[in-house]
């Protein structure tokens, strides 16, 4: 059975801290995907990022970066110089395999994160 | 394109009513999924479709739930008779065929079952 761990429920910064919000996932497949949704307070879920199991690379976009680690199956998270309006539920998710989609997913619990001036 | 469009945005109901609620995915994508959100199982798969065929309802709860896809812009999740605990965000979700494609939500409907 495949599993996502976010085992930070919550997160308070200042405005401008750095911060990283971890995600650990379990899975038997070979070949997955992951992703991650923003849940601002009006409730909606944003896709951010998807990264599949076989690209380990790094990625940053703009503030946010993301560190994939297959020996240790995580799936960080990192907001650089964070802000208010990153105040929001961050969601890590799996895809599960053998589907003929990415989208059938299994998701974390969520970290809420505040971001306070 | 307007992206997911879900409705109603919130509705309310007493415990035994019939709801059912509505989702228009995007224009060209071919699955289309139904999510649940509520505080103690999280986010949960309920059923999704592919071309309009369902393909995996076993995070239906019970038989007071079922969707349908008759077309291929729009589904509906209708549970009847009502419950309490039905109470949940009821997100609808769609994406394109390619096995890596991302999920695109609508901005849920809020349930709540009196």
């Amino acid at each position: 059975a495949q599993k996502v761990t976010q085992a930070q429920t919550e997160i308070s910064v200042v405005e401008k801290e750095d911060v990283t919000l971890d995600c650990v996932y379990e899975t038997r497949d070979t070949t997955y995907y992951l992703f991650w949704y923003k849940q601002p307070p009006s409730g909606e879920l944003v896709f951010l990022i998807r990264r599949n199991s076989f690209d380990e690379q790094n990625e940053i976009s703009g503030r946010y970066s993301w560190n994939f680690q297959k020996s240790t199956s995580s799936f960080n998270f990192t907001i650089t110089a964070s802000q208010v309006v990153d105040s929001a539920v961050y969601f890590c998710a799996l895809s599960e395999p053998n589907t003929g989609t990415a989208s059938k997913l299994t998701f974390g619990t969520g970290t809420r994160l505040q971001v306070t001036l | 394109d307007a992206g997911v469009i879900q409705s109603p945005r919130h509705e309310v109901t007493e415990m035994g009513q019939e709801v059912t609620l509505r989702c228009k995915p995007i224009s060209g994508h071919d699955y289309l999924f139904w999510y649940r959100q509520t505080m103690m199982r999280g986010l949960e798969l309920l059923i999704y479709f592919n071309n309009n065929v369902p393909i995996d309802d076993s995070g239906m709860p019970e038989d007071r739930f079922s969707a349908k896809m008759p077309n291929a812009s729009f589904s509906t999740l209708k549970i009847q008779p009502s419950e309490p605990r039905d109470s949940a965000v009821y997100f609808c979700a769609s994406s394109l065929t390619a096995s890596s494609a991302e999920a695109f939500f609508g901005q849920g409907t809020r349930l709540t079952v009196v």
